[in-house]
């Protein structure tokens, strides 16, 4: 069975300074991925997704992802963070037995420092 | 509408009680999910309605929980004799197409408290 892992419940970095949010998967195939943001009282958001085009995907706010299928990895990145980034982040790949299902990670939280 | 939104926001309720979500999707959206989120978890997929139908009702933790789904619109998930455990988020989302690629549209989510 699939499954994500986020490598990190809770990530700290000041603001101006890269951003690196880890993510594995394991998949039998080859999965689709996707990074989604939560901010503070608001909806969950796509920020990304991989569905085996390019390897680096470029999302909204400047993320980037890239997937990287010999370490079955996907981490989230963006070269300078900003006070708006501050949020929760999960990491999902598609399910195996259906075409609809998406596994979850169990989020990490993105605190930045001024 | 412009987004999905769900009602109640909020909910708090009595062990025992039966409580209903609703959920209304993007306008035009054939597909939609609900999910439960416990405190400092990942999602929990529960229930996916393809049109009117649920094809899939694999999430559902127990027969305690039903879901309906009407005129490809609105959608009701109810909880029958909750329990404490029950206590958590419930996320409801919407897509354009049955296919894994395509984007799901959250609403705000009904944060569920049972005493």
């Amino acid at each position: 069975a699939q499954s994500v892992t986020q490598l990190d419940s809770h990530v700290s970095v000041s603001e101006g300074t890269p951003v690196l949010l880890r993510c594995n998967y394991s998949s039998s195939y080859s999965p689709s991925l996707f990074w989604y943001v939560q901010h503070p009282n608001k909806g969950l958001q796509l920020l990304l997704k991989y569905t085996s085009a390019a390897t680096l995907v470029k999302g909204i706010n400047g993320f980037e992802a890239e997937f990287k299928k010999s370490e079955t990895s996907f981490h989230l990145t963006k070269p300078s963070a900003h006070m708006s980034d501050a949020a929760e982040y999960f990491c999902v790949v598609s399910g195996e037995d259906s075409n609809y299902q998406l596994i979850w990670g169990a989020g990490t939280k993105l605190i930045i420092k001024p | 509408g412009a987004g999905v939104s769900q009602s109640p926001s909020n909910k708090v309720t009595e062990k025992g009680k039966d409580v209903e979500l609703r959920c209304d999707p993007i306008s035009g959206h054939t597909a939609l999910y609900w999910y439960r989120q416990r405190l400092g978890q990942g999602l929990e997929f529960l229930i996916y309605f393809q049109g009117n139908s649920a094809p899939d009702k694999s999430g559902l933790p127990s027969d305690r929980f039903s879901a309906e789904r009407t005129g490809e619109s609105v959608s009701t998930l109810t909880i029958q004799r909750t329990q404490q455990e029950d206590s958590a988020v419930y996320l409801c989302a919407s897509s354009s197409y049955r296919r894994l690629a395509d984007t799901q549209y959250f609403g705000p989510g009904t944060r569920l408290t049972v005493l």
